[in-house]
């Protein structure tokens, strides 16, 4: 059964610096990963989905890898701002199943002006 | 495209009465996916439909729980009878292919008194 595990769980940053959110999972048999955003009492938006054959995507200030050997990806932000405050999670779609993805719990992130 | 649309936001119901959930997909997604969000457990997918045909229920609780999609632009999860413990926000989410990457919609937080 695929786990996939977010740490931290809660991270807070000044404005302006750059940092990185973990998610690993332990099935490297996967079909995609797909990061998102949810704000509190919101729903999920999509930030960026990388397929099992890619090893990065990039949109604007965000870039995600995939190393799947590992069970890892990350999601770098740049430059951060008190609008990327959201929390972010990861889902891990498995190459038997692709319609059931696994979601990690998230990290909170607050950054503060 | 205004993306995946639910109904109702919010639904504050008795103990003991019927829900029902509704979905409307994005035009041209052909998999719908049914999660349930709480703070103990998470995102949890409860169902989801490939072409209109329920390809995995194991997520669904109980027999109290049913979803339906009678064809390409419409779905519902209803719950009958609903218990305090049913309380938590329920996500759809519709994409082009399981593997493609999700679009969710908004949430309906349940509230059951």
């Amino acid at each position: 059964k695929q786990e996939v595990t977010q740490i931290p769980a809660a991270l807070s940053v000044p404005e302006g610096e750059n940092l990185v959110l973990n998610c690993s999972f332990t099935d490297s048999a996967i079909y995609n990963l797909q990061w998102f955003r949810q704000d509190p009492g919101k729903g999920l938006t999509s930030l960026l989905l990388i397929q099992s054959s890619q090893r990065e995507q990039t949109s604007g200030r965000l870039n995600a890898s995939l190393d799947k050997s590992s069970g890892r990806s990350t999601l770098y932000i740049a430059a951060s701002q008190p609008g990327d405050s959201a929390t972010y999670l990861c889902a891990v779609s498995p190459h038997t199943n692709a319609g059931k993805s696994t979601f990690g719990d998230g990290t909170t992130l607050t950054v503060k002006p | 495209d205004a993306g995946v649309i639910q109904s109702p936001r919010h639904e504050v119901t008795e103990m003991g009465q019927e829900v029902t959930l509704r979905c409307k997909p994005i035009s041209g997604h052909n998999s719908l996916f049914w999660y349930r969000q709480t703070m103990m457990r998470g995102l949890e997918l409860l169902i989801y439909f490939n072409n209109n045909v329920p390809i995995d229920d194991s997520g669904m609780p109980e027999d109290r729980f049913s979803a339906k999609m009678p064809n390409a632009s419409f779905s519902t999860l209803k719950i009958q009878p609903s218990e305090p413990r049913d309380s938590a926000v329920y996500f759809c989410a519709s994409s082009l292919g399981g593997a493609a990457g999700y679009t969710f919609g908004s949430g309906t937080r349940l509230t059951v008194v």
